[in-house]
């Protein structure tokens, strides 16, 4: 059974840092893999996704790596804002639905 | 504007009532997905549907009930047999193996 995990659950970081999230998942035999952003008492928004095939994609000041065979992704944010505080989820998708880990819980110290 | 809408955002439900959550999209996606959200656990799947007139069980189906009659909707009904609904509850879409989308959400209380 696929498991996702994010590590850290929670982070503190000065306004300008660069910044990196982690998730690891289980089962190598995905299709793809999804970055998510939720505020509080809202819905998910989707930041990026990469297709198994795909190394990294990026958005703005966002950059999403895939290493298939490891069973790790990680999303770096350039140039952190108080803005970019919220939690941020990763999803695996393969034979079944998007797998969610627990989210990194990242806050930006103005 | 493309999207998924939930409703209502906020829903109380005495016990041993059911009650029905909306999510209707018009994305003209194909796959339709419910979680289910509680504070320290993650997202978890109750129900899914990937075509009109059929859908499947997640990781926690117990006390859920689900219909798909049109490719636009996918309301989820939590039953009295649910014995902690207490909860936020997520819809998503997606074409297969691409990107999914969420709506807003509803939140559940038990008075």
């Amino acid at each position: 059974k696929q498991e996702v995990t994010q590590i850290p659950a929670a982070l503190s970081v000065p306004e300008g840092e660069n910044l990196v999230l982690n998730c690891s998942f289980t089962d190598s035999a995905i299709y793809n893999l999804q970055w998510f952003r939720q505020d509080p008492g809202k819905g998910l928004t989707s930041l990026l996704l990469i297709q198994s095939s795909q190394r990294e994609q990026t958005s703005g000041r966002l950059n999403a790596s895939l290493d298939k065979s490891s069973g790790r992704s990680t999303l770096y944010i350039a140039a952190s804002q108080p803005g970019d505080s919220a939690t941020y989820l990763c999803a695996v998708s393969g034979n079944t639905p998007l797998v969610f880990g627990k989210g990194t819980r990242l806050s930006v110290i103005a | 504007d493309g999207g998924i809408t939930q409703s209502p955002k906020y829903l109380f439900r005495k016990e041993g009532q059911n009650v029905t959550l909306s999510c209707e999209q018009n994305l003209n996606h194909d796959a339709m997905y419910w979680y289910r959200q509680d504070p320290g656990q993650g997202l978890r799947l109750i129900y899914y549907s990937q075509i009109v007139n059929d859908f499947q069980k997640g990781d926690i189906a117990e006390g859920y009930s689900v219909s798909r009659e049109k490719k636009e909707s996918f309301p989820l009904t939590v039953t009295s047999a649910q014995k902690n609904p207490t909860a936020f509850y997520l819809c998503a879409s997606n074409r297969q193996n691409t990107e999914a989308f969420f709506g807003q959400g509803t939140r559940l209380t038990v008075v």
